[in-house]
């Protein structure tokens, strides 16, 4: 069974300082993870996304997300958090293979203080 | 290129009255989705299609609720009648056989009242 657990449902960091989301999986077969964000009353936009290439993944504004088999974890980084960075991030996580079946986690609220 | 396109963006109805949501997928994908968010159970996924054929209806919360793709460009997702509890945002979603990763868009905000 595949899940996704997003250990913080709220995060604040100053702007300029590096930003940290984490997120772990479960699933029974090799994954696909993702990132979205949405912003307030916005759709979901792919942030980045893992689909056993590169462990590493560079995504859109910055963010990047390393892939940790061993560890089961999916953590979403940033050198520098930007005011526009305020927003709520999804961990998915889906069956390698099949791309239908997304599980959410429940989500974290990203705060940037100025 | 476009986006996934949905209308309308809000709605808000009456208790009882029939409800349509549309969506237009991303022109080339032969996978649609429909979500249902409310902050009590996160993002759930209601009903996908493929090559327009409904493929996995088990998330649809129950016979008031309907979903049809007549052609590739086009989808609906209906609520009749519509109930209080049914207020969400409802959220299409396509994708690209050969690739993973769903885009979803903006979203329609449903109130019944």
């Amino acid at each position: 069974a595949q899940s996704v657990t997003q250990l913080d449902s709220h995060v604040s960091v100053s702007e300029g300082t590096p930003v940290l989301l984490r997120c772990n999986y479960s699933s029974s077969y090799s994954p696909s993870l993702f990132w979205y964000v949405q912003h307030p009353n916005k759709g979901l936009q792919l942030l980045l996304k893992y689909t056993s290439a590169a462990t590493l993944v560079k995504g859109i504004n910055g963010f990047e997300a390393e892939f940790k088999k061993s560890e089961t974890s999916f953590h979403l980084t940033k050198p520098s958090a930007h005011m526009s960075d305020a927003a709520e991030y999804f961990c998915v996580v889906s069956e390698s293979g099949t791309g239908n079946q997304f599980y959410f986690g429940t989500g974290t609220s990203l705060t940037v203080i100025p | 290129d476009a986006g996934v396109i949905q209308s309308p963006r809000h709605e808000v109805t009456e208790m009882g009255q029939e409800v349509t949501l549309r969506c237009k997928p991303i022109s080339g994908h032969d996978y649609l989705f429909w979500y249902r968010q409310t902050m009590m159970r996160g993002l759930e996924l209601l009903i996908y299609f493929n090559n327009n054929v409904p493929i996995d209806d088990s998330g649809m919360p129950e016979d008031r609720f309907s979903a049809k793709m007549p052609n590739a460009s086009f989808s609906t997702l209906k609520i009749q009648p519509s109930e209080p509890r049914d207020s969400a945002v409802y959220f299409c979603a396509s994708r690209r056989t050969g690739r993973y990763e769903q885009y979803f868009g903006p979203g329609t905000r449903l109130t019944v009242t």
